[in-house]
């Protein structure tokens, strides 16, 4: 099935530095989200985008809409240990509940 | 206020046999989505029900099929079991329209 392009697929980053990462597709979402998957759990929303250009924050969190609708960013400030986890986009077209999931992004954290 | 459960946690089938996963809401969701995920990829949409009807589906064979039940409860059955069909399969609930929320998930390896 479909999935969205994230990258980077992984990465390393010091405890105290920023993180950007994003999320591409061939097609058109309505809505983006980001969610956060730790081992042997399910996914926790993170941030929810309704609108074409939007900009939200949650926390130390910050995620943005693309302009085109074909893409999504997502920001982490400060990251701390327990940032640590896979982070994937999802979009959704439409008001049903099908989600099309990203491939993921790995991050790591060196203390 | 319990979240999303799932059970069994993890399940060995073989080849062939049938298997029936099950899944309780958050408390006041009324709908179930089921997703399939794959070792290092992101999670697949199965199907969602609403209503006890399969409202929307995705690139998913007629060996998957479902149920909902009038207490929102939903069970997720597989037939003919291949090797290609061990994953981890999520479940999530929401209110109609409303952001999804995920269980922990079910475990199943197929030898």
């Amino acid at each position: 099935g479909q999935q969205l392009n994230q990258s980077p697929q992984s990465m390393f980053i010091q405890e105290g530095e920023d993180v950007s990462m994003n999320c591409t597709s061939s097609s058109i979402f309505n809505t983006w989200l980001w969610y956060k998957q730790d081992p042997g759990e399910g996914p926790v929303l993170l941030i929810a985008l309704y609108k074409a250009g939007e900009l939200t924050s949650n926390g130390r969190l910050t995620a943005q809409f693309g302009i085109t609708r074909k893409d999504s960013f997502l920001n982490i400030s400060a990251s701390i240990p327990s940032d640590v986890g896979i982070y994937f986009c999802a979009g959704r077209v439409g008001g049903g509940n099908k989600l099309t999931f990203g491939t993921g992004t790995q991050l790591k954290v060196e203390l | 206020d319990a979240g999303v459960t799932q059970s069994p946690t993890h399940l060995i089938k073989t080849r062939g046999q049938q298997v029936t996963l099950r899944c309780s809401p958050k408390s006041g969701h009324d709908t179930v989505s089921w997703y399939q995920q794959a070792l290092g990829q992101g999670p697949q949409f199965i199907f969602q029900y609403y209503e006890e009807e399969e409202r929307q589906r995705g690139n998913f064979p007629d060996r998957f099929s479902g149920h909902q039940f009038p207490n929102y409860s939903s069970e997720l059955n597989v037939n003919a079991l291949l090797l290609g069909d061990s994953a981890l399969y999520l479940c999530a609930s929401s209110l109609l329209r409303y952001e999804q929320y995920f269980g922990p998930g079910t475990r199943l390896t197929v030898t």
